[in-house]
């Protein structure tokens, strides 16, 4: 099954730019992963969907300084103009189908300090 | 308005049984799958199954085949999550989620507590 990781905790300045990291396990490095935020005490919200190739798409009412790009098993959720409200846990998760069984996999989840 | 609404905070002894709901509202119940995932204390997303309400073709993670039951009753549009016996250890905050490419609207979640 595919394995996605997060780094626990980031932080970064109130008006700064930063960009998480979600990692798939090598052997799934091609896969489309989705970004999820979890602000505290509430359900999570799809953001976007990251392509190996870099390009994304974005759920409705995302800002545009959500950005979304690839690098090899890496895909990245890039923050520009942070704000207050981004403060909250981010979730990488992809969906796949492997011997004819679909099944969803998370990654352990970001938390996001802005400062 | 695309809605899930969950049933309520429940609290419960080791051993018991319990079923929770996720009733949807604003779209067509039976064309969309409906997913169920688990949020332990402090911790990340863990996705447990999903069924399809038109015809209730469920799918599990391997992690929960056989410790829950995921069903559907399309007539009142509601997706439920059920154990026979729960233990501690499925303290936790259930989500369900509808599927359409991604989870794209959430219940605002239903916290269960298994305590002696």
């Amino acid at each position: 099954l595919p394995v996605l990781t997060q780094p626990p905790s980031a932080s970064a300045l109130l008006g700064a730019s930063i960009k998480l990291t979600c990692t798939l396990s090598s052997e799934h490095s091609t896969y489309t992963i989705e970004w999820y935020q979890q602000r505290p005490g509430r359900s999570p919200q799809y953001i976007m969907n990251v392509k190996s190739d870099g390009s994304h798409s974005k759920g409705d009412g995302i800002p545009d300084r959500f950005m979304g790009s690839s690098s090899g098993a890496d895909r990245y959720l890039t923050f520009s103009n942070l704000q207050s409200d981004d403060e909250a846990e981010y979730h990488c998760g992809e969906s796949h189908t492997i011997d004819g069984q679909v099944g969803w996999v998370f990654g352990g989840g970001t938390k996001l300090t802005v400062l | 308005e695309v809605q899930l609404v969950q049933s309520g905070a429940e609290v419960k002894k080791p051993g018991e049984s319990l079923k929770i709901s996720c009733k949807g509202s604003g779209y067509s119940f039976t064309s969309y799958w409906i997913g169920w995932v688990r949020q332990m204390p402090g911790k990340g997303l863990e996705w447990m199954g999903i069924i399809y309400p038109d015809d209730s073709d469920t799918r599990y993670s391997p992690s929960f085949q056989g410790q829950v039951i995921i069903s559907a009753d399309k007539s009142s549009s509601t997706a439920y999550l059920q154990w026979s016996s729960l233990k501690a250890s499925d303290t936790a905050m259930y989500y369900c989620a509808r599927h359409s490419g991604n989870f794209d609207y959430w219940g605002q979640g239903t916290l269960v507590t298994v305590s002696s």
